[in-house]
């Protein structure tokens, strides 16, 4: 049973396009979500990410979108660079738990220049 | 300001034998998670510790693997008996508490298992 669901898989873009990765989960007492990207030989790094009592969070070039109602979120990294060529893993927690982290599958991106 | 520090970074050991991991959290860190990473399975939970007790150990298997925290410097995951499918990626993270999703990951061991 995969709690976390991320797609696509994999997904190219071009320098200066916007990339958007997807993610759901199905646990209603999840209410943290952090993602996470990891490049080759190294350990994932926190990027971004939000509570469930907000529906937006931005840093810079990144962007979570929060739909509670539909347990889905989403990344869009603004004016992708090569440099953001890296995995990035989706992943949840609640509070009312163990805190313990579940993260996705991850999708890989590539930046073509 | 070092980060997680994990050995070794690779690992070849033949089936049966013992492999010993070792994680060094970041100092002041009460947190330390264990996980174990593959391409098939993904980014597995496998324990936790907080302030050296154990937390949850819900992700681990439970014959063959072990993990202990004998101080606040230093974490330890064993795994006996090794088998081909205990290939990966073990990664430990740390944490300032672990009421929080801010883990910091070390760059992981990575355990082959000939």
């Amino acid at each position: 049973q995969q709690q976390v669901r991320q797609s696509p898989q994999s997904l190219t873009v071009w320098e200066g396009e916007t990339a958007i990765l997807n993610c759901s989960y199905e646990n209603s007492a999840f209410d943290y979500f952090p993602w996470y990207q990891q490049f080759p030989g190294e350990g994932p790094a926190l990027l971004i990410s939000i509570l469930s009592v907000s529906d937006k969070k931005e840093d810079g070039r990144f962007t979570i979108f929060f739909n509670k109602r539909e347990k889905k979120l989403s990344l869009h990294i603004a004016d992708s660079q090569p440099g953001d060529s890296a995995t990035y893993f989706c992943a949840a927690s609640s509070s009312s738990g163990s805190w313990q982290l579940i993260f996705g599958s991850g999708t890989q991106l590539t930046v073509m220049p | 300001n070092a980060g997680v520090i994990q050995t070794p970074r690779h690992k070849v050991t033949g089936k049966g034998q013992e492999a010993t991991l070792w994680c060094e959290p970041i100092s002041g860190h009460s947190a330390v998670f264990w996980y174990r990473q593959t391409i098939v399975q993904g980014l597995e939970f496998l324990t936790y510790f907080r302030n050296q007790a154990p937390i949850d150990d819900s992700g681990m298997p439970k014959e063959r693997f072990s993990a202990q925290m004998p101080n606040q410097s230093h974490s330890t995951l064993k795994i006996q008996s090794t088998q081909p499918q205990d290939s990966a990626v073990y990664l430990c993270a740390s944490s300032q508490t672990s009421n929080t999703g801010q883990l910091y990951f070390g760059e992981g061991s990575k355990l082959t298992v000939l």
